[in-house]
This record gives C-alpha cells, sequence and structure tokens, in this order.
C-alpha cells in the first residue's frame, strides 16, 4: 500500500513538445506530492509538489495534475528543451503518521531531442 | 546546490568491511534523511532523524545504523559489507521533517568489490 507506480520507463520527445509522466499511489493517506529532477551524478532536485487540497499546480514550464478520485497524479512539461533531459521521480508521503518519509516511484527518463 | 553536504564522494571498499558515510544538513534544518539509490531498487528510505532523535525507519538493514549528532550532522554506518551493497547513498534535509521539502545532497557512491 505504500507505493507509487510510475509510468512511461523513458520518454522521447522533440524540443518544444510536450512531455507527460504519469504516477499512481495506492495509500490514501499520502499527503504531499512532489516531482524530483535528477541528472546524472547528483542529487534529486525538486522541481513542483502538490498537496490534495487543489487539482492542479503550475509553476513555469512545469504543471502537476492531481486527480484525488483515481489517486493519480501527473507532470506535464511544456515547451520542453533538451536541458530538461534528465530522470524524473514522483514521490508521495504521509505527514501524519512516518514523518516525512518520501516513497519514490521508479522514475522516467526523459530525452528532449533538439 | 542545495546546501547539504556529503562525504565523501566515492568509496570504493571490499566485501565485509565498514564504512561510514557522513552529511551536513543545511543550515537551520533539524531533520535528516537517508536513501539509497540502486537500479535494482530505485530511490529507498533508509532511515530520517529529528534533533538527534530518530524519527522513522525504512527498510534498513541491521547491517547499518545511522545517528544524528548534536550539531545535527549525520553519519550512515555500513558494515560487513556485501556486493549488493553497492548503491548511491544520498542524504537530504528538512526543517520540521513533517510535510514539506526535502533537500538532496550530492550522494556519496559506494562500490563494494
Amino acid at each position: 500500500q505504500q507505493q507509487v507506480k510510475q509510468s512511461p520507463q523513458s520518454l522521447i520527445v522533440q524540443k518544444g513538445g510536450i512531455s507527460i509522466i504519469n504516477c499512481a499511489y495506492e495509500n490514501t493517506a499520502f499527503d504531499y506530492f512532489p516531482w524530483y529532477q535528477q541528472f546524472p551524478g547528483k542529487g534529486p532536485a525538486l522541481l513542483i509538489a502538490i498537496r490534495p487540497d487543489v487539482s492542479e499546480k503550475k509553476e513555469g514550464r512545469f504543471t502537476i495534475s492531481f486527480n484525488k478520485s483515481a489517486k493519480q497524479f501527473s507532470l506535464h512539461i511544456m515547451d520542453s528543451q533538451p536541458g530538461d533531459s534528465a530522470t524524473y521521480f514522483c514521490a508521495a508521503s504521509n505527514s501524519e503518521t512516518s514523518g516525512s518519509r518520501l516513497t519514490f516511484g521508479e522514475g522516467t527518463q526523459l530525452t528532449v531531442n533538439p | 546546490d542545495s546546501g547539504v553536504t556529503q562525504t565523501p564522494k566515492h568509496l570504493i571498499t571490499a566485501t565485509g568491511q565498514r564504512v561510514t558515510l557522513r552529511c551536513s544538513p543545511r543550515s537551520g534544518d533539524l531533520s535528516v534523511y537517508w536513501y539509497q539509490q540502486s537500479l535494482d531498487q530505485g530511490l529507498q528510505f533508509l532511515i530520517q532523524y529529528y534533533n538527534g532523535e530518530e524519527r522513522a525507519k525504512g527498510n534498513i538493514l541491521e547491517r547499518f545504523s545511522a545517528q544524528q549528532f548534536p550539531d545535527l550532522h549525520s553519519e550512515l554506518n555500513l558494515s560487513s559489507l556485501e556486493l549488493g551493497d553497492s548503491a548511491l547513498y544520498f542524504c537530504a534535509s528538512s526543517v520540521t521533517g513533517i510535510g514539506e521539502t526535502q533537500y538532496f545532497g550530492p550522494g556519496t557512491r559506494l562500490l563494494v568489490l
């Protein structure tokens, strides 16, 4: 019940296109859903995060869509750029019972072709 | 740069050995987390400390232990190392340790030969 499922495993888009990564969770007690971006040899860096009281959050070219009833959330990267090529992880945590331990999805390797 | 520092960057050791990984959290952060990243297991939570006290435990092996010191830096001790322990070990920190952004360090890459 602690799992977070992420798809696709890899994604190739053209420069200027839209990248979409999806995640699904099982634990309805999760109340914080961040997305992290990781470049090779670096630690994960927070990209954008959402809480279940809103259905969408946008920051620049990055948007999280959240569907509480379906227990799904997704990351949309508009106008994708070659510099966005990285691995993206969705995550979830339950702040009530287990601190802020993050349960991560499996990751999506995004390649943006110029 | 997240403000979280980890040393060493790389570590090569042999099976059966013991190593210590060190983490310094961002200034003002009281909570420290350790995660393991491997190809087959992905990013897995190991353990969390808040202001010196253990707060949460994940799938951390009994051969692994951690602590957080009064100056808030943390150490992860890995003993009786096995080939399968080869992975990236990340430390993250946050202010209160409850439902907020975690900032990750650059990681320590451990290779057990």
